[in-house]
Protein backbone atom coordinates (compact mmCIF):
# COMPACT_ATOMS: atom_id res chain seq x y z
CA UNK A 1 0.00 0.00 0.00
CA UNK A 2 1.46 3.46 -1.26
CA UNK A 3 -0.13 4.70 2.14
CA UNK A 4 -1.32 8.44 2.50
CA UNK A 5 -0.25 11.18 -0.29
CA UNK A 6 0.29 14.74 0.11
CA UNK A 7 1.45 16.80 -2.71
CA UNK A 8 3.45 18.64 -3.24
CA UNK A 9 6.20 18.00 -0.56
CA UNK A 10 7.52 21.41 0.02
CA UNK A 11 5.32 24.89 -1.30
CA UNK A 12 7.03 28.50 -1.17
CA UNK A 13 4.41 31.26 -1.90
CA UNK A 14 4.57 34.81 -1.56
CA UNK A 15 1.60 36.68 0.89
CA UNK A 16 -1.51 36.90 -0.50
CA UNK A 17 -1.39 33.91 -3.19
CA UNK A 18 -3.75 31.31 -3.11
CA UNK A 19 -2.19 27.63 -2.18
CA UNK A 20 -3.56 24.06 -2.95
CA UNK A 21 -2.44 21.59 -0.67
CA UNK A 22 -3.78 17.84 -1.75
CA UNK A 23 -4.05 14.79 0.11
CA UNK A 24 -4.73 11.16 -1.51
CA UNK A 25 -6.05 9.26 1.73
CA UNK A 26 -5.42 4.71 1.44
CA UNK A 27 -7.69 3.03 -0.46
CA UNK A 28 -10.57 2.18 2.01
CA UNK A 29 -10.32 4.61 4.01
CA UNK A 30 -13.57 6.71 4.33
CA UNK A 31 -12.61 9.16 6.88
CA UNK A 32 -9.46 11.99 6.58
CA UNK A 33 -8.51 14.42 8.57
CA UNK A 34 -6.59 17.81 7.43
CA UNK A 35 -3.87 18.80 10.99
CA UNK A 36 -0.92 21.74 11.09
CA UNK A 37 1.52 22.04 13.08
CA UNK A 38 3.99 24.75 14.24
CA UNK A 39 6.20 25.07 17.03
CA UNK A 40 3.45 27.43 19.19
CA UNK A 41 0.55 25.57 19.01
CA UNK A 42 2.06 22.48 18.08
CA UNK A 43 -0.71 19.44 16.09
CA UNK A 44 -4.06 21.27 15.30
CA UNK A 45 -7.14 19.20 13.79
CA UNK A 46 -8.18 21.75 10.96
CA UNK A 47 -10.88 19.55 9.60
CA UNK A 48 -12.30 15.91 9.27
CA UNK A 49 -14.32 14.11 6.91
CA UNK A 50 -16.62 10.84 7.02
CA UNK A 51 -17.55 9.23 3.47
CA UNK A 52 -16.48 12.69 1.86
CA UNK A 53 -18.34 14.95 3.96
CA UNK A 54 -17.44 17.68 6.60
CA UNK A 55 -17.97 16.43 9.79
CA UNK A 56 -16.34 18.87 12.36
CA UNK A 57 -14.27 22.03 10.50
CA UNK A 58 -14.37 24.16 13.99
CA UNK A 59 -10.47 24.27 14.02
CA UNK A 60 -10.17 25.96 10.22
CA UNK A 61 -8.71 29.03 11.83
CA UNK A 62 -10.66 31.28 9.14
CA UNK A 63 -12.44 32.05 6.31
CA UNK A 64 -9.55 31.70 4.18
CA UNK A 65 -8.95 28.16 4.65
CA UNK A 66 -11.67 25.81 2.68
CA UNK A 67 -11.19 22.26 2.34
CA UNK A 68 -13.10 19.78 -0.07
CA UNK A 69 -13.14 15.93 -0.33
CA UNK A 70 -14.98 15.29 -4.01
CA UNK A 71 -14.38 11.82 -3.54
CA UNK A 72 -13.22 8.69 -1.56
CA UNK A 73 -10.01 9.32 -3.03
CA UNK A 74 -8.99 12.89 -3.02
CA UNK A 75 -8.90 15.81 -0.90
CA UNK A 76 -8.02 19.72 -0.92
CA UNK A 77 -6.60 21.78 1.82
CA UNK A 78 -7.20 25.79 -0.28
CA UNK A 79 -6.02 28.69 1.34
CA UNK A 80 -6.79 31.96 0.14
CA UNK A 81 -5.14 34.36 0.61
CA UNK A 82 -2.48 33.13 2.12
CA UNK A 83 -0.53 35.19 4.79
CA UNK A 84 3.44 34.74 6.37
CA UNK A 85 1.68 33.35 9.79
CA UNK A 86 0.15 30.47 8.03
CA UNK A 87 3.52 28.91 7.35
CA UNK A 88 3.38 24.98 9.22
CA UNK A 89 3.49 21.66 8.04
CA UNK A 90 0.05 20.44 7.19
CA UNK A 91 -0.44 16.70 7.79
CA UNK A 92 -3.42 14.81 6.11
CA UNK A 93 -4.32 12.00 7.93
CA UNK A 94 -6.89 8.87 7.17
CA UNK A 95 -8.52 6.04 8.72
CA UNK A 96 -11.27 3.22 8.45
CA UNK A 97 -14.69 4.66 9.89
CA UNK A 98 -15.68 1.38 10.91
CA UNK A 99 -12.86 0.51 12.89
CA UNK A 100 -12.76 2.42 15.57
CA UNK A 101 -9.64 1.00 17.28
CA UNK A 102 -7.45 1.40 14.03
CA UNK A 103 -5.23 4.56 13.85
CA UNK A 104 -4.54 7.23 11.98
CA UNK A 105 -2.49 7.06 8.97
CA UNK A 106 -0.04 9.87 8.50
CA UNK A 107 1.30 11.71 5.20
CA UNK A 108 4.24 12.77 5.07
CA UNK A 109 2.89 16.27 5.32
CA UNK A 110 3.61 19.84 3.18
CA UNK A 111 5.85 22.21 4.29
CA UNK A 112 4.23 25.79 3.66
CA UNK A 113 6.57 29.11 3.81
CA UNK A 114 4.76 32.07 3.15
CA UNK A 115 6.60 34.85 2.24
CA UNK B 1 -14.03 19.03 27.70
CA UNK B 2 -12.09 16.11 26.34
CA UNK B 3 -8.08 16.65 26.33
CA UNK B 4 -4.75 15.14 26.72
CA UNK B 5 -2.15 16.40 28.38
CA UNK B 6 1.99 16.14 28.06
CA UNK B 7 3.24 17.45 31.10
CA UNK B 8 6.84 17.45 30.10
CA UNK B 9 7.74 19.35 26.64
CA UNK B 10 11.09 18.79 26.68
CA UNK B 11 13.26 15.54 27.88
CA UNK B 12 16.81 14.57 27.80
CA UNK B 13 18.44 10.90 28.40
CA UNK B 14 21.44 9.82 28.25
CA UNK B 15 21.82 6.46 25.36
CA UNK B 16 21.22 3.21 27.53
CA UNK B 17 19.16 5.00 30.30
CA UNK B 18 15.38 4.40 31.21
CA UNK B 19 12.66 6.39 29.83
CA UNK B 20 9.23 7.15 30.59
CA UNK B 21 6.80 9.93 28.98
CA UNK B 22 4.38 11.08 30.53
CA UNK B 23 0.03 11.05 28.86
CA UNK B 24 -3.16 11.64 30.80
CA UNK B 25 -6.33 12.51 29.99
CA UNK B 26 -9.64 13.79 30.57
CA UNK B 27 -12.86 12.20 30.18
CA UNK B 28 -14.99 9.65 31.52
CA UNK B 29 -15.66 7.69 28.41
CA UNK B 30 -13.99 4.84 27.70
CA UNK B 31 -10.96 6.02 25.56
CA UNK B 32 -8.85 4.43 22.95
CA UNK B 33 -5.06 5.17 23.42
CA UNK B 34 -1.95 5.82 21.35
CA UNK B 35 1.21 6.73 20.67
CA UNK B 36 3.08 8.26 18.04
CA UNK B 37 6.60 9.20 17.02
CA UNK B 38 7.41 11.98 14.53
CA UNK B 39 11.32 12.14 13.82
CA UNK B 40 12.62 15.51 12.02
CA UNK B 41 11.05 16.14 9.07
CA UNK B 42 8.60 13.33 9.08
CA UNK B 43 4.93 12.59 9.69
CA UNK B 44 3.61 10.72 12.78
CA UNK B 45 3.89 6.75 13.17
CA UNK B 46 2.11 4.67 15.38
CA UNK B 47 4.33 3.38 18.44
CA UNK B 48 1.31 1.51 20.22
CA UNK B 49 -2.01 1.17 21.15
CA UNK B 50 -4.61 0.13 23.51
CA UNK B 51 -8.23 -0.36 23.37
CA UNK B 52 -8.65 -3.06 25.72
CA UNK B 53 -7.31 -6.43 27.48
CA UNK B 54 -3.94 -6.46 29.29
CA UNK B 55 -3.49 -2.52 30.07
CA UNK B 56 0.39 -3.03 29.22
CA UNK B 57 0.89 -3.16 25.82
CA UNK B 58 4.03 -3.12 23.52
CA UNK B 59 4.81 -1.35 20.89
CA UNK B 60 7.68 -1.27 18.07
CA UNK B 61 11.01 -0.26 18.37
CA UNK B 62 11.24 -1.79 21.92
CA UNK B 63 8.43 0.71 23.59
CA UNK B 64 5.95 -0.47 25.86
CA UNK B 65 2.91 1.50 27.46
CA UNK B 66 0.59 1.05 30.71
CA UNK B 67 -2.97 2.07 30.78
CA UNK B 68 -3.83 2.94 34.33
CA UNK B 69 -7.63 3.59 34.49
CA UNK B 70 -7.45 5.32 38.06
CA UNK B 71 -5.00 8.09 37.03
CA UNK B 72 -6.19 8.57 33.68
CA UNK B 73 -2.23 8.08 32.02
CA UNK B 74 -0.94 6.08 29.35
CA UNK B 75 2.90 6.41 30.08
CA UNK B 76 5.29 5.44 27.60
CA UNK B 77 8.16 3.58 28.74
CA UNK B 78 11.32 2.01 27.42
CA UNK B 79 14.13 0.31 29.08
CA UNK B 80 17.02 1.66 27.25
CA UNK B 81 17.33 4.59 25.37
CA UNK B 82 19.15 4.23 21.82
CA UNK B 83 20.19 7.68 20.08
CA UNK B 84 18.08 7.04 17.04
CA UNK B 85 14.79 7.27 19.51
CA UNK B 86 15.60 11.17 19.74
CA UNK B 87 12.41 12.34 18.23
CA UNK B 88 9.39 14.16 19.10
CA UNK B 89 6.47 12.16 21.10
CA UNK B 90 2.95 12.37 21.08
CA UNK B 91 0.10 10.96 22.75
CA UNK B 92 -3.16 10.57 21.42
CA UNK B 93 -7.26 9.70 22.53
CA UNK B 94 -10.38 8.63 21.04
CA UNK B 95 -13.02 8.50 23.58
CA UNK B 96 -15.86 5.57 22.32
CA UNK B 97 -18.71 8.12 22.41
CA UNK B 98 -17.12 10.69 20.30
CA UNK B 99 -16.58 8.29 17.71
CA UNK B 100 -13.71 9.43 15.39
CA UNK B 101 -11.74 12.13 16.90
CA UNK B 102 -8.51 11.82 17.79
CA UNK B 103 -7.48 14.27 20.92
CA UNK B 104 -3.28 14.60 21.10
CA UNK B 105 -1.20 16.19 23.19
CA UNK B 106 1.09 18.55 22.71
CA UNK B 107 4.06 16.53 22.26
CA UNK B 108 7.23 15.33 24.29
CA UNK B 109 10.42 16.17 22.60
CA UNK B 110 13.36 13.83 23.25
CA UNK B 111 17.16 14.29 23.51
CA UNK B 112 19.81 11.39 23.75
CA UNK B 113 23.15 12.17 24.71
CA UNK B 114 25.51 9.44 23.56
Amino acid sequence: DAGVIQSPRHEVTEMGQEVTLRCKPISGHNSLFWYRQTMMRGLELLIYFNNNVPIDDSGMPEDRFSAKMPNASFSTLKIQPSEPRDSAVYFCASRKLATSTDTQYFGPGTRLTVL
Amino acid sequence: AQSVTQPDIHITVSEGASLELRCNYSYGATPYLFWYVQSPGQGLQLLLKYFSGDTLVQGIKGFEAEFKRSQSSFNLRKPSVHWSDAAEYFCAVVFLNTGNQFYFGTGTSLTVIP
